[in-house]
């Protein structure tokens, strides 16, 4: 079992750009979650997933959108790239209570 | 709505000595109570969960943890510190009815040097 894993690990974008996140867990876990984990802030929700084909707005959702085609994929979209999104953001997976994470993607906005 | 307070952003403790970390809540129903840990550059890793039943949790690597419900307390220590305890410690409540009851409220984390 790979648990969750992250795509890509690093990126750098310009301010405007775009990008995906990919995020996929093989553990067959119905709840998904986006993070990002800032310095001194811990690590905050942007979205989550109950299930294939839901998502919904967690704490600092704005700027972001997600989505969950299959059960075992969650995406998270920045369509247009701020400075205030440079965070390093992490995926989770759970099925009740006990979440599981991912390694993270550090991203930099320029 | 429930929140996790953890206080002392940093902690530095000598090799062989206590780790005490320490961690309150607020939760408006019975909480059920995580200690993670994340290592430099890396994802969390679960320490130790309280669900019900026994307060005293033990986790991995030695750390165990104790639920306090009068003091809203979930603190975690471990008796003798190892250089390779260095790493940043987490807090999360999340509830234990309702219909949230998947997600986590995290603290702002707290991190543990160990000193030779």
């Amino acid at each position: 079992n790979a648990g969750v894993t992250q795509t890509p690990k690093f990126r750098v974008l310009k301010t405007g750009q775009s990008m995906t996140l990919l995020c996929a867990q093989d553990m067959n876990h119905e709840y998904m979650y986006w993070y990002r984990q800032d310095p001194g802030m811990g690590l905050r929700l942007i979205h989550y997933s109950v299930g294939e084909g839901t998502t919904a707005k967690g704490e600092v959702p704005d700027g972001y959108n997600v989505s969950r085609l299959k059960k075992q994929n969650f995406l998270l979209g920045l369509e247009s790239a701020a400075p205030s999104q440079t965070s390093v953001y992490f995926c989770a997976s759970s099925t009740l209570r006990e979440q599981y994470f991912g390694p993270g993607t550090r991203l930099t906005v320029t | 709505a429930q929140s996790v307070t953890q206080l002392g952003s940093h902690v530095s403790v000598s090799e062989g000595a206590l780790v005490l970390l320490r961690c309150n809540y607020s939760s408006s129903v019975p909480p059920y109570l995580f200690w993670y840990v994340q290592y430099p550059n890396q994802g969390l890793q679960l320490l130790l969960k309280y669900t019900t039943g026994a307060t005293l949790v033990k986790g991995i690597n030695g750390f165990e943890a104790e639920f306090k419900k009068s003091e809203t307390s979930f603190h975690l220590t471990k008796p003798s510190a190892h250089m390779s305890d260095a790493a940043e410690y987490f807090c999360a409540v999340s509830s234990n009815s309702g219909g949230s009851n998947y997600k986590l409220t995290f603290g702002k984390g707290t991190l543990l040097t160990v000193n030779p």
